[in-house]
């Protein structure tokens, strides 16, 4: 069973401060995806990777950056975090590139940012 | 880019009723249409998928249909159950791309 973990649930942080989101899959999967879900929008991709040490911006990556120092592992930093960056964070693994791989999500981070 | 629409925000049904959300997209080159269903405190899981190659494909109680020229697809949920209810995303994607995900739908299944 694939498996991918969300260091928090619940994140609340103080606007301006540095935050740290980590993902987790156990799958050896080579893509990982981090998106964020807003109600009425849906998910929107920020970054994705298709490899270790290897980052593409999505839709929506100002004010945000990556890590992806070991295949298993991908962090998204917020550098200064602001208030309209409050969202459920989601992070997801696929296998392989190509038409239709199926991604596999963690159960999401809610950030608050006060 | 993409762009993909997903039709009605909110549904609620009778259990044992039929349930069908609409999505539309606007990329020719997208032939790649998954459906995610997302339950409360958890993330989105595959329900289902369609290539753009097939018109139609069903399992269990769900299934469902893509209509290249019009560019839409649906999501079809025969014989509804409470645990059916859930955010429904349809998603778009051209070949060896991401996916672009329209803003969901939220089924209600009624006792």
């Amino acid at each position: 069973d694939v498996k991918v973990t969300q260091s928090s649930r619940y994140l609340v942080k103080r606007t301006g401060e540095k935050v740290f989101l980590e993902c987790v899959q156990d799958m050896d999967h080579e893509n990982m995806f981090w998106y964020r879900q807003d109600p009425g929008l849906g998910l929107r991709l920020i970054y994705f990777s298709y490899d270790v040490k290897m980052k593409e911006k999505g839709d929506i990556p100002e004010g945000y950056s990556v890590s992806r120092e070991k295949k298993e592992r991908f962090s998204l930093i917020l550098e200064s975090a602001s208030t309209n960056q409050t969202s459920m964070y989601l992070c997801a693994s696929s296998p392989q590139t190509g038409l239709g791989p199926e991604q596999y999500f963690g159960p999401g981070t809610r950030l608050t940012v006060t | 880019g993409e762009n993909v629409e997903q039709h009605p925000s909110t549904l609620s049904v009778q259990e044992g009723d039929s349930a069908v959300i609409k999505c539309t997209y606007s990329d020719s080159a997208s032939n790649y249409f998954p459906w995610y269903k997302q339950e409360l405190g958890k993330g989105p899981q595959l329900i289902i998928d369609i290539r753009s190659n097939v018109g139609e494909k069903k399992d269990q109680r769900i299934a469902v249909t893509l209509n290249k020229t019009a560019k839409h697809f649906s999501l079809h949920i025969t014989e509804t159950q409470p645990e059916d209810s859930a955010v429904y995303f349809c998603a778009a994607s051209p070949y060896g791309q991401n996916f672009v995900f329209g803003p969901g739908t939220r089924l209600s299944v009624l006792p």
